[in-house]
């Protein structure tokens, strides 16, 4: 079966410019997980959607945001990015929330 | 605040030698404790722990957990530079109706051939 899937791979943004990620979860899997990855913090939990309602948030600022569609692919956006943004944006996939995550490739922001 | 520790931070072996990487959780609420290996960008999957002593085994790795003390430990006997890569461990706690995983910074194992 497919995994999960994020695009873009790779992103290049401007400080203050804005960006959307997405993410694409296991088929039947109706969780999805976003995590943020530097290597100063490690990987840091941003949201978690399942059925189309966050459910649980990290602590991170208003700018970052997110959403699930009724097919279970979900997006985030991050508004008016800053240099510290640049990371590695993960995102996991499980049936409900709990046991058995799997991870996609990620999508590796730099912002210049 | 819920913390994951991990150590070291990074270890040099020569390929087949024995080694022990460490994990110790503070958490609010714990469900399972994880061990992922993250070789370039996605973390794979290694083992999930619930029970203290019960060890797990798959090949040459091999976890315990321990949640009396509140750490985990994972083995890697026979190291092959294939087993280079960023060992993450990650408490999974259950919050406000759903779950998150809480992770350590992960342990950088290079094998040397």
């Amino acid at each position: 079966k497919a995994g999960v899937t994020q695009t873009p791979r790779y992103l290049i943004k401007t400080r203050g410019q804005q960006v959307t990620l997405s993410c694409s979860p296991i088929s039947g899997h109706r969780s999805v997980s976003w995590y943020q990855q530097t290597p100063g913090q490690g990987l840091q939990f941003l949201f978690e959607y399942f059925s189309e309602t966050q459910r649980n948030k990290g602590n991170f600022p208003g700018r970052f945001s997110g959403r699930q569609f009724s097919n279970s692919r979900s997006e985030m956006n991050v508004s008016t990015l800053e240099l510290g943004d640049s990371a590695l944006y993960l995102c996991a996939s499980s049936l409900s929330g709990n046991y058995g995550y799997t991870f996609g490739s990620g999508t590796r922001l730099t912002v210049v | 605040e819920d913390k994951v520790v991990q150590s070291p931070l990074s270890l040099v072996v020569h390929e087949g030698d024995t080694v022990t990487l460490n994990c110790s959780y503070e958490v609010t609420n714990f469900r399972s404790l994880l061990w992922y290996k993250q070789e370039k960008k996605a973390p794979t999957f290694l083992f999930m722990l619930t029970s203290s002593g019960i060890e797990k085994k798959s090949g040459r790795l091999s976890s315990i957990l321990d949640k009396k003390e509140l750490f985990s430990i994972l083995n890697i006997t026979a190291t092959q530079t294939g087993d280079s890569a960023v060992y993450l461990c990650a408490v999974e706690s259950p919050q406000g109706g759903s779950e998150k995983l809480v992770f350590g910074k992960g342990t950088k194992l290079t094998v040397n051939p």
